[in-house]
């Protein structure tokens, strides 16, 4: 089945111990993208890649990392997590890059941080 | 640079009765607009894209939506709201030709009454 998988569902952490959230899609697409969910504030991309090797920010990238070794997997890494991360966690893929592309979603990460 | 706003944060209609979402958009190029859904503890479903062709643009669950250039508008509609339509919209807006950046809209709340 075609889908993006994300790892965990839930994570409660404290501050600042290193966590990754994985992500990975069988879909061979070439745009995966990272975003954060807050009440009212709707959804604001962390960061994004146009493909294997190529990453870039996206409105908010502080305290966050990411990497594209892989086509298929696009972890996000909190080196240093603060309550203000507390947050749910979508990753998203494409099959291109092109802006016109239709997102496959992951079902979240609800992320805590205390 | 672009943006956009989901001008009222929730919405509340009788099942039976139509639907309207509204968005409006800011782009300095020429935008892809969509719509996506999210039902609660759910990740995102695309409803609808606009990308330059038809400006009206129909898709799942007898949404349709139509793209307003003079107006800068992109509105959700649907003409007899179901029980199963209750969800979170996101409107969204890119950059046609690239996928460097979707920007999000807040989200609007549609509830839908007996």
């Amino acid at each position: 089945e075609a889908q993006v998988t994300q790892n965990p569902r839930y994570l409660i952490t404290v501050t600042g111990k290193k966590l990754t959230v994985t992500c990975s899609q069988n879909m061979n697409h070439e745009y995966m993208s990272w975003y954060r969910q807050d009440p009212g504030l709707g959804l604001r991309q962390i960061y994004y890649s146009m493909n294997v090797e190529v990453t870039d920010k996206g409105d908010v990238p502080e305290g966050y990392k990411v990497s594209r070794k892989e086509k298929r997997n696009f972890p996000l890494i909190l080196e240093s997590p603060s309550p203000n991360q507390t947050s749910l966690y979508f990753c998203a893929s494409s099959p291109r890059a092109t802006g016109s592309e239709k997102l496959f979603f992951g079902s979240g990460t609800q992320l805590s941080v205390l | 640079a672009q943006s956009v706003t989901q001008l009222d944060s929730h919405v509340s209609v009788s099942e039976g009765t139509p639907v309207l979402l509204r968005c409006n958009y800011s782009s300095s190029y020429s935008p892809s607009l969509f719509w996506y859904v999210q039902h609660p503890n759910k990740g995102l479903q695309l409803l609808l894209k606009y990308t330059s062709a038809a400006t009206l643009v129909k898709g799942i669950n007898g949404f349709e939506a139509e793209f307003k250039k003079s107006e800068t508008s992109f509105h959700l509609t649907k003409p007899s709201a179901h029980m199963s339509d209750a969800a979170e919209y996101f409107c969204v807006v890119s950059r046609a030709g690239t996928a460097s950046k979707l920007t999000f809209g807040t989200g609007t709340r549609l509830q839908v009454t007996l």
